[in-house]
């Protein structure tokens, strides 16, 4: 399969402190991406990294890539109790058919206030 | 504007009934995508359109039944679902770009309970 697995699967921090999340994948891609959803929603777009990049920022958030070792992480910086949502990856690849996105099984995260 | 729409939210029906789940897109994306998603659980690709042309069936029940009326528009086509098929559906789009993969637009979901 080529789903990703996330670790962790829930995490609890404090406001203000960092969280981080790690994906890993099974085979090639070409690109991997961030998704964040709040309870029952829709999802939202956080950030896409190309398999040729290896770090990535946008605002609070980094994304690093080794494709090496088949993996990404997704830091957040200086939480916010909005950040309390969960968090997946997704990975993105061409197949005979065209494109195709396997999503990460997700880490839940809570921020305290 | 960078919004999915989809329609209806919230959806009961029965097993016997024939209800569509529909979703709308004015991005310009000629890819648009089916996903199903149960209670923490990650999103399965159901579905991908690609130019109004079905290209990526994940091996889902015929009881669904995809269509794309155009390239703004994406319909499923729901009959005698069963309640394990109750579930949250989110439809997605994005820019399809031959040989390359791009940043999915999701819609809100239709929130379906199968009785």
């Amino acid at each position: 399969s080529q789903q990703g697995e996330e670790d962790p699967q829930a995490l609890s921090i404090q406001e203000g402190e960092n969280a981080t999340m790690n994906c890993s994948y099974k085979t090639s891609i070409n690109n991997l991406q961030w998704y964040r959803q709040n309870s029952g929603r829709g999802l939202v777009h956080l950030i896409l990294i190309r398999s040729n990049e290896r770090e990535k920022h946008s605002g609070r958030l980094r994304v690093t890539l080794d494709t090496s070792k088949k993996s990404s992480s997704l830091l957040i910086t200086a939480s916010r109790a909005a950040d309390t949502a969960s968090y997946f990856c997704a990975t993105a690849y061409l197949d005979n058919y065209g494109q195709n996105f396997v999503f990460g099984p997700g880490t839940r995260l809570s921020v305290l206030p | 504007d960078t919004e999915v729409t989809q329609t209806p939210k919230h959806l009961v029906m029965g097993m016997t009934n024939k209800k569509s789940l529909k979703c709308e897109q004015h991005m310009g994306h000629r890819a648009m995508y089916w996903y199903k998603q149960k209670a923490k659980k990650p999103p399965e690709l159901m579905f991908v359109y690609s130019y109004e042309k079905l290209s990526i069936n994940e091996s889902v029940p015929s009881r669904f039944s995809p269509e794309c009326p155009n390239s703004s528009l994406l319909n499923l086509h729901l009959h005698a679902l069963q309640p394990e098929d109750s579930a949250l559906y989110l439809c997605a789009s994005s820019q399809f770009q031959r040989g390359s993969t791009d940043t999915q637009y999701f819609g809100p979901g239709t929130r379906l309970t199968v009785l």
